[in-house]
C-alpha cells in the first residue's frame, strides 16, 4: 500500500472487553513498531518486530497486552480485559530496516476509549 | 522512561521568528531523528542525523548533534503558522526507536 494503515481509526469499548488493533505496514518494510500515546504526552514504546527475529516486547505494560506479526507483514495488538487507563491513541510505524537509520512511517493511529 | 527529553515543553512565537527546540538523551545512539505531529495522530519524519555528523540542513530546518553532551537541537527558521505542531526527537540505539516527550510549538500569525 501507499502508507501504513491502521484499523479501526476509533474504537470505544466497555471495560473488561478484549480489543484487537490492526496494522498494515508498508510492503517490504521489515521493521514494525507499536507505540501508545496518551493525550498531550510523548510516545510510549510497546513492542518492536524486526524480520524473523524474536520481537522486543519489553515495553508492553502488562500481560494483558500482546502482539503478533504474521508472515512478516500485518500486525495485531491485542488488549485483554481492557481498563480505563488503556484509553489512548495506539500508533503503528514501519521502516525498511530497524537499527539502520531508516525513517519510520507512521499510521494515523487507533484512538481507543474504554468506558 | 523516555530516552529523549525535549525542552521547552511548549514554545509560542510570532510568524517569521526562529524556533529552537532541544533534545537530550541518555545512552549511546546510532542516529537521531526529528518528527512532527499534527493533531495527535501520525508522526511525519523531518530529518535524520547520524552519530558521526554534527550538523544537517533541510530547507528551513537545521539540526545539530553533540554526542559528547548527548544533545541535539532543531532550528526552524522564518517560522510560519503552518509550522504549528508537536515536534519529537527519536533516538535509535540498537534496533529500538525511542521518542521523547515532545515540544508543542505554536506560531502565531
Amino acid at each position: 500500500g501507499a502508507g501504513v494503515s491502521q484499523s479501526p481509526s476509533n474504537k470505544v469499548t466497555e471495560k473488561g472487553k478484549d480489543v484487537e488493533l490492526r496494522c498494515d505496514p508498508i510492503s517490504g518494510h521489515t521493521a514494525l513498531y507499536w507505540y501508545r500515546q496518551s493525550l498531550g504526552q510523548g510516545l510510549e514504546f510497546l513492542i518492536y518486530f524486526q524480520g524473523n527475529s524474536a520481537p522486543d516486547k519489553s515495553g508492553l505494560p502488562s500481560d494483558r497486552f500482546s502482539a503478533e506479526r504474521t508472515g512478516g507483514s500485518v500486525s495485531t495488538l491485542t488488549i485483554q480485559r481492557t481498563q480505563q487507563e488503556d484509553s489512548a491513541v495506539y500508533l503503528c510505524a514501519s521502516s525498511l530496516e530497524g537499527g539502520m537509520g531508516t525513517e519510520a512511517f507512521f499510521g494515523q493511529g487507533t484512538r481507543l476509549t474504554v468506558v | 522512561s523516555q530516552q529523549g527529553e525535549e525542552d521547552p515543553q511548549a514554545l509560542s512565537i510570532q510568524e517569521g521568528e526562529n524556533a529552537t527546540m532541544n533534545c537530550s538523551y541518555k545512552t549511546s545512539i546510532n542516529n537521531l531523528q526529528w518528527y512532527r505531529q499534527n493533531s495527535g495522530r501520525g508522526l511525519v519524519h523531518l530529518i535524520l542525523i547520524r552519530s558521526n555528523e554534527r550538523e544537517k540542513h533541510s530547507g528551513r530546518l537545521r539540526v545539530t548533534l553533540d554526542t559528547s553532551k548527548k544533545s541535539s537541537s532543531l532550528l526552524i527558521t522564518a517560522s510560519r503558522a503552518a509550522d504549528t505542531a508537536s515536534y519529537f526527537c527519536a533516538t535509535e540505539s540498537g534496533s529500538r526507536l525511542t521518542f521523547g516527550e515532545g515540544t508543542q510549538l505554536t506560531v502565531n500569525p
